[in-house]
């Protein structure tokens, strides 16, 4: 089955400090990965993607996620957390193409405190 | 680039009325556009997936009745909630695509409130 888990629902950091929100997916074809935020009452952003290559993908904002094929992991990183970075991330899965449906996890929610 | 607008943004109806909600493509265009669905404090389920030109393609247990599709141009799809009632009320996001492994992009949502 397809799926994709996010066993953290809710992080809280200070500010500065480094974050990093689990990614864990099943999926019976190549995975296409992608990680959104979503601030309150607003539409998802596009943080990163990883298709293929390079297994450690940039993104916006300071964010990185490093696919990691043998745990089925696609975890999000973020070396200093700032203020403005609180929302709720969501992790999803895809096929190769872009009209494939993705398949979101729950989400965490994400908290700094000054 | 890649931009995606949604309108409106905010609607509060009476049950029983329609409501219908706008999802633009800006500056490209959208050979597949989606229908999500978000309840509070949860994550977002696919309600539908529609290519220009052809019917939706709705996900197990949505009522194409009841959500009614469309996608007329490469830049504009269209859902309306007919017959409304409270239940219907949720936080409704469209996102867009124009393929060839693009990302999805998504709109900014509209909450719907049925009173």
């Amino acid at each position: 089955a397809q799926s994709v888990t996010q066993p953290d629902i809710h992080i809280t950091v200070s500010e500065g400090a480094s974050l990093e929100l689990r990614c864990n997916y099943s999926y019976g074809a190549t995975p296409y990965l992608f990680w959104y935020v979503q601030s309150p009452g607003q539409g998802l952003q596009l943080l990163l993607k990883y298709f293929s290559g390079d297994t450690l993908v940039q993104g916006i904002k300071g964010f990185e996620a490093e696919f990691k094929r043998s745990q089925s992991s696609f975890n999000l990183r973020k070396p200093s957390v700032h203020w403005s970075d609180a929302a709720e991330y969501f992790c999803a899965v895809g096929g190769s193409r872009g009209t494939d449906k993705l398949i979101f996890g729950t989400g965490t929610r994400l908290q700094v405190f000054p | 680039g890649a931009v995606v607008s949604q309108h409106p943004s905010w609607v509060i109806c009476k049950s029983g009325t329609s409501v219908k909600i706008e999802c633009r493509s800006l500056d490209f265009q959208a050979t597949t556009m989606f229908w999500y669905r978000q309840f509070p404090k949860q994550s977002l389920m696919l309600m539908a997936t529609s290519n220009e030109g052809s019917k939706a393609t709705y996900e197990q247990g949505v009522e194409k009745d009841k959500f009614l599709i469309n996608h007329a141009s490469l830049t504009l799809s269209t859902l309306t909630v007919t017959s409304a009632h409270p239940e219907d009320s949720s936080f409704y996001i469209c996102s867009a695509t124009s393929g060839g492994g693009q990302p999805q992009h998504f709109g900014d949502g509209t909450r719907l409130s049925i009173l």
